[in-house]
């Protein structure tokens, strides 16, 4: 299994749709993750730290199954702005500060 | 600063010059990332700074690409002799010492656009 794994999309859904995306990672011992927004020829920008009892932002939700080694993001009423790539990010193995980036999900909200 | 601020915003080059890319870290923060982003892939780690230790410098390509951080603040990121391959989006972020809270949590400048001709 690679460190993060996400599937890249595009996933183009209706304004005011609810959806929901994956991300695996391989290092068990992890402890903290993030879901990063990158717009388009952006930066990427923290959206949300995901604990392990879940995370409620508005209409995002971030959850966090450690025994599946998986973590998801769950944007409820879909937005047109909400249209960008969503980056999973874990930590290294090695206790440092190294994390890894996924590849990104990218969403596409549709009129 | 405010944020990490890096320059030149935009830069194009002739295959074979040099070129040096600058980061300017968020004050107080120890640590400093150097990633690549390539036209439509995922962010590729390059080096990484944390205080007065070694770098992490497992990502850099080839021996073509160095980077150095002096007083612990300000990165140069140097790509010799460039090659197409090296167009890219080259990111840089900072993060706070390791056991701060959030120490995790990067926060990126806005890129510096390498186009090699």
């Amino acid at each position: 299994r690679k460190e993060v794994e996400q599937d890249p999309g595009p996933f183009n859904v209706p304004e005011g749709a609810t959806v929901a995306f994956n991300c695996t990672y391989s290092n068990s011992a992890s402890q903290s993750f993030f879901w990063y927004r990158q717009d388009c020829r952006k930066e990427p920008k923290l959206l949300m730290s995901v604990y392990s009892s879940g995370n409620e932002d508005g209409r995002f939700t971030a959850q966090l199954n450690r025994a599946s080694q998986y973590i998801s993001l769950l944007i409820r009423d879909s937005k047109l702005s909400d249209s960008a790539t969503y980056l999973c990010v874990v930590p290294n193995s090695g206790g440092y500060q190294k994390v890894t980036f996924g590849i990104g999900t990218k969403l596409q909200v549709i009129p | 600063g405010a944020g990490v601020s890096q320059s030149p915003s935009n830069k194009v080059t002739e295959k074979g010059k040099d070129v040096e890319l600058r980061c300017d870290p968020i004050s107080g923060h120890t640590a400093l990332y150097w990633y690549r982003q390539s036209l439509g892939q995922g962010l590729e780690f390059l080096i990484y700074f944390q205080g007065n230790s070694a770098p992490d410098k497992s990502g850099l390509p080839s021996d073509r690409f160095s980077a150095e951080r002096t007083g612990g603040s300000v990165s140069t990121l140097t790509i010799q002799r460039t090659q197409q391959e090296d167009s890219a989006v080259y990111l840089c972020a900072s993060s706070l010492h390791p056991g701060t809270n959030g120490a995790n949590v990067l926060t990126f400048g806005a890129g510096s656009r390498l186009t090699v001709l």
